[in-house]
């Protein structure tokens, strides 16, 4: 089956600093993949839609020069979190779409100290 | 605008109890819907999903019926297992496998088996 892969599964960075989060689709071609943030106890919030060669389209209220996305590859999009501060601590995951389904990655835990 | 809304949670039961997770959903239109299933710590993976009405998706003992009449997608089980404690996500898309638009899920419901 279609397999979506995060880098890196945790990742603890200090105030200020930026942190970059890979998401590969590893058996199939993604032109379209998704970015969606989770905060503790609530649904998926969707960030962004990430376009291979050209830019994302951010949803209302996503700073788009926060959260940098780059889809460079059919099978590879990084979303890197720029400056970050302990708000931005949450879980980022990923969706790609093959022909017909959205497939979703394990998800990044990231904690901003 | 299209909308997802699912039972509160959490939802505790013992080993083999019966199962049912409420989603009713608003929508313009005729969506398909879907269960998605987190495990602690995991991303989501996909459990079933209906694309028309009446449809019915089955997985891994898990059924759910899009009702056009009710719009509704309720998730059910007969017989829960510990390995199903998870969070259950009931969400919609429009015009799925054409020009699609985006997932739209509800907020999530946690279910705890206890042996």
């Amino acid at each position: 089956g279609a397999v979506v892969s995060q880098h890196p599964s945790r990742v603890i960075c200090k105030s200020g600093t930026s942190v970059k989060i890979e998401c590969r689709s590893l058996d199939f071609q993604a032109t379209t993949m998704f970015w969606y943030r989770q905060f503790p106890k609530q649904s998926l919030m969707l960030m962004a839609t990430s376009n291979e060669g050209s830019k994302a389209t951010y949803e209302q209220g996503v700073e788009k020069d926060k959260f940098l996305i780059n889809h460079a590859s059919l099978t590879l999009s990084t979303l890197t979190v720029t400056s970050a501060h302990p708000e931005d601590s949450s879980f980022y995951i990923c969706s790609a779409r093959d022909d017909r389904d959205l497939h979703f990655g394990p998800g990044t835990r990231l904690t901003v100290t | 605008g299209n909308s997802v809304t699912q039972m509160e949670g959490p939802v505790t039961l013992s080993e083999e109890a019966f199962l049912t997770i409420n989603c009713t959903y608003t929508a313009t239109g005729y969506p398909s819907l879907f269960w998605y299933v987190q495990y602690p710590g995991e991303g989501l993976q996909l459990l079933l999903k209906a694309t028309k009405a009446d449809d019915k998706g089955s997985n891994k003992g898990f059924e759910a019926t899009y009702r056009k009449e009710t719009t509704s997608f309720h998730l059910e089980k007969g017989s829960v297992q510990v390995s199903d404690s998870a969070v259950y996500f009931c969400a919609l898309i429009m015009n799925y496998g054409g020009s699609q638009g985006n997932l739209i899920f509800g907020k999530g419901t946690k279910l705890s088996v206890k042996p």
